[in-house]
This record gives structure tokens, sequence and C-alpha cells, in this order.
């Protein structure tokens, strides 16, 4: 149990329509950072945020993106007017001790249709 | 900018045999490296790090791996595998200062044959 939980798990989606995920650490980690995980590849980070502020976005995160972590304890990723291409499995980590190494939460499957 | 090779997309072992995965790795400085395993349909759990010091470091579940700066590799190694390790493997490198934000290669998938 890496303390990390993402809600929903699976989420199967029209193309047009809007989505929340949500990643809740279970201590308030310092950094969170999300990535975008599509098949057969590696994560790709998307943005991070050191407590409550967002410090630096991807290029991936066009502005149908937006993410949020207020009061820098859970983060919200946010994707309006979804795209086929959007269709991915969206990961939240957090760093422990050391700022440097992360911990995964288990994601969450975006299917659009 | 940094970046990660990962040659082999797909590697298949036999149950009690050794094993090898390859990493290269593209970093001005000393990087920061990692493994990562992630079983189908879950996040990827650490298996291990690398910052500095000793060059051969160790992890969880009986893998290790070994830096060579002359060679910018960082390959994953195990003497005898288990039909749980069977799992995609990502090695990642991050940048040694300011964001830690790691760049991961696309994977290698390990096939373990009983």
């Amino acid at each position: 149990d890496t303390g990390v939980s993402q809600n929903p798990r699976h989420k199967i989606t029209k193309r047009g329509q809007n989505v929340t995920f949500r990643c809740d650490p279970i201590s308030e980690h310092n950094r969170l950072y999300w990535y975008r995980q599509t098949l057969g590849q590696g994560p790709e980070f998307l943005t991070y945020f050191q407590n409550e502020a967002q410090l630096e976005k991807s290029r991936l995160l066009s502005d149908r993106f937006s993410a949020e972590r207020p009061k820098g304890s859970f983060s919200t990723l946010e994707i309006q007017r979804t795209e086929q291409g959007d269709s991915a499995m969206y990961l939240c980590a957090t760093t422990g001790q050391g700022i440097s190494e992360q911990y995964f939460g288990p994601g969450t499957r975006l299917t659009v249709t | 900018a940094q970046s990660v090779t990962q040659p082999d997309i797909h590697i298949t072992v036999s149950e009690g045999a050794s094993l090898e995965l390859r990493c290269n790795y593209s970093y001005g400085a000393t990087p920061y490296l990692f493994w990562y395993v992630q079983s189908p349909g879950q996040g990827l759990q650490l298996l291990l790090k690398y910052f500095s010091g000793d060059t051969l470091v160790q992890g969880i579940k009986g893998f290790e791996a070994e830096f060579k700066r002359s060679q910018s590799s960082f390959n994953l190694r195990k003497p005898s595998v288990h039909w749980s390790d069977a799992a995609e493997y990502f090695c990642a490198v991050a940048s040694s200062g300011g964001s830690y934000i790691p760049t991961f290669g696309r994977g290698t998938s390990l096939i373990v044959h009983p």
C-alpha cells in the first residue's frame, strides 16, 4: 500500500463530456504529481504541486486540462470536452521522506467513446 | 533533455532463470535513477533507486541494479526469477535538483514461463 488512493478506478465517458478524477494521499505529502500513461508506454508527466501551489505543467496539459490541490492535501484533475485521444491511465504520485522518490496510486483508467 | 531507452519491449525467461533488463539514460549531470514495476491494471511500485555512492544497489523482491556511468546504463538484475515477477518494468531518470520530475522509458514486459 503506497498510501495513495485514486477515484474512480475506471471511467467511461462519451466524447465531449467533462470528467474529474481525484487523488487522495493518506498523509499530507509535500509534493503531488499527475501522469498520463497510454498503452505500451511509460508514464508521462502532466503537472505537479508542492503543497497547494502548482509549480510546473507539461506541454501535454492542454487548456482542456486543469488540476487543483486545495489545502495541499487531495488533488483533482479535470478534463473538459474529452476527446478519444484522452483515453489513458491517469496516475497520481506523491513523494516519500525523500522528495526525489515517488509513490504511485493505482490510477484511473479513462475510456472515451 | 533527459531521456531513457529500454531496448527490449518483451523479455521471456523460464522460472528460476536469471534476469537482466537493460536501461540506458541520457542526462548531463549525475542522474537519479529508478526502477519501477507495474502489474496489470495497477500503479507503479518502486523497486530500487540510485542517487550516489555504491554503484550496485539492492532493492525489494530480490532485485538489484548497477549504475555504470561510462556506459550510461542502469541495468536491473535478479538471479532467480519467480512466476510472480511477470509484470511491466520501467526505468526512469530524474534530475538531481529542483523538480525531480522523472522521465520514464517505454517499459519492458517480462514473461515468465513455468
